[in-house]
């Protein structure tokens, strides 16, 4: 079965430092998604891309933030200066096919991200 | 806004019985509703939907959902509660509302989560 693949599994980086997450989503999908959740609380949305361009962004992805698809495979989450209330778990969705709103989104398995 | 409610951060259930836990949820027009759930270390898995119809929606692993419109609740049930259920359960609810041809208002909003624990 198709499964959304997120690299690096956890990453530790220090404050100020650009850290770059990435996701492959499910190879058919056309509109993709970050979330996060910090330690304990819910799970967040962050942005929604599609066709190349970011759709909707929560106001929590501010100017420090950006996403990319770089490639026909690959989509990216960049923080570019990271601050300790940064750290969280990031997942990245993806959901398929242009026409049907229904789909459900699928998550991949996280990023742990701890800025130290 | 729309927006989920989970009232209960755990609930407790032993092997063999039934289950049941809660979500509300608010939005605008009419939603679609989604359980997920995330054992240990792991990320989001689906679990079921409400999209129209039939109001008792079956999921993976015997789960299954009942939609109440009145109530605005889409509480997760299981007949027979299984020790490896023990995990977290989000809720999440959308508008069905969406501009196809940007994604946009197509996002999740996420309950905070129930904890299940099944013992035996």
């Amino acid at each position: 079965e198709p499964e959304v693949t997120q690299t690096p599994s956890h990453q530790v980086t220090q404050m100020g430092q650009e850290v770059i997450l990435r996701c492959v989503p499910i190879s058919n999908h056309l509109y993709f998604y970050w979330y996060r959740q910090i330690l304990g609380q819910k799970v967040e949305f962050l942005v929604s891309f599609y066709n190349n361009e970011i759709s909707e962004k929560s106001e929590i992805f501010d100017d420090q933030f950006s996403v990319e698809r770089p490639d026909g495979s690959n989509f990216t989450l960049k923080i570019r200066s990271t601050k300790l209330e940064d750290s969280a778990m990031y997942f990245c969705a993806s959901r398929g096919l242009a026409g049907d709103r229904s789909y459900e989104q699928y998550f991949g398995p996280g990023t742990r991200l701890t800025v130290t | 806004a729309q927006s989920v409610a989970q009232p209960e951060d755990q609930v407790n259930v032993a092997e063999g019985n039934p289950l049941t836990v809660k979500c509300t949820y608010s939005v605008s027009g009419n939603p679609y509703l989604f359980w997920y759930v995330q054992y240990p270390n792991r990320g989001l898995q689906f679990l079921l939907k409400y999209i129209t119809g039939d109001n008792l929606v079956k999921g993976s692993y015997g789960f299954e959902a009942e939609f109440n419109k009145s109530q605005t609740s889409f509480h997760l049930k299981k007949p027979s509660a299984l020790v490896s259920d023990s995990a977290l359960y989000f809720c999440a609810v959308r508008d069905r509302f969406e501009f196809l041809d940007t994604g946009t208002a197509s996002k999740l909003t996420f309950g905070t989560g129930t904890r299940l624990q099944v013992t035996l």
